[in-house]
């Protein structure tokens, strides 16, 4: 499977943006980017995901570099409870069904 | 509507003790995953079932584990001789198909298991 690299953590102001990145230099074709969230004490949860199209919705926005090769999520406002672990991960949409998750980043936000 | 849920929530057993780990999926969700989360790392996948029928069970560290999901619904994650090692949150999700780009797993939070 292709990997993804994330930088370990990150932080944030509430009420700012935060731009998560990831890196997937050897992404195919059929791959998808996927980004899973988990927050403290809880099972991950979907936030959004893309092929070659930037994306958003009422979490967050993904943006696709043109050549695929990194992409970035971006959360507009960053609220407190926007603190998680943010996952960046590949699925190839004719055989991928678990997830690999990576280590992700941890994106703590502060008052 | 109600989401993945998962009992119990906690369990602590001794090394060498049987245990069952149960996962309830959301109405409907055909597919059906179990995956593992030791401390500071992301969830690594164990087994997946489409309807009745382990598809992949590719995940399963050895033949200690087992899971079973007779009905289609529920599953079962079973662990004999537990070790030490096998101390961890175990997460189950659901999906409505397995694969494909509308393929959103959901997760439950979770039991976390400790072998003492």
């Amino acid at each position: 499977d292709a990997k993804t690299t994330q930088p370990n953590s990150m932080e944030s102001n509430e009420e700012e943006p935060v731009h998560l990145p990831c890196n997937h230099s050897t992404i195919s074709g059929t791959d998808y980017i996927h980004w899973y969230r988990q927050l403290p004490s809880q099972g991950p949860e979907y936030v959004i995901h893309g092929l070659t199209s930037n994306v958003n919705n009422r979490m967050a926005s993904l943006a696709i570099a043109e050549d695929r090769k990194s992409s970035t999520l971006i959360l507009h406002r960053a609220t407190l409870r926007d603190a998680a672990v943010y996952y960046c991960i590949l699925r190839d949409v004719d055989s991928g069904y678990a997830l690999n998750f990576g280590k992700g980043t941890s994106l703590l936000v502060t008052p | 509507g109600a989401g993945v849920s998962q009992t119990p929530s906690n369990k602590v057993t001794e090394k060498g003790k049987y245990v069952e780990l149960r996962c309830d999926p959301i109405s409907g969700h055909t597919a059906l995953y179990w995956y593992r989360q030791s401390l500071g790392q992301g969830p690594e996948f164990l087994i997946y079932f489409q309807g009745t029928g382990a598809a992949d069970d590719s995940g399963l560290p050895n033949d200690r584990f087992f899971a079973v999901r007779p009905e289609g619904s529920v599953s079962t994650l079973k662990i004999q001789r537990t070790e030490r090692g096998d101390s961890a949150v175990y997460l189950c999700a659901s999906s409505l198909q397995a694969g494909g780009t509308a393929d959103t797993q959901y997760f439950g939070p979770g039991t976390r298991l400790t072998v003492l």
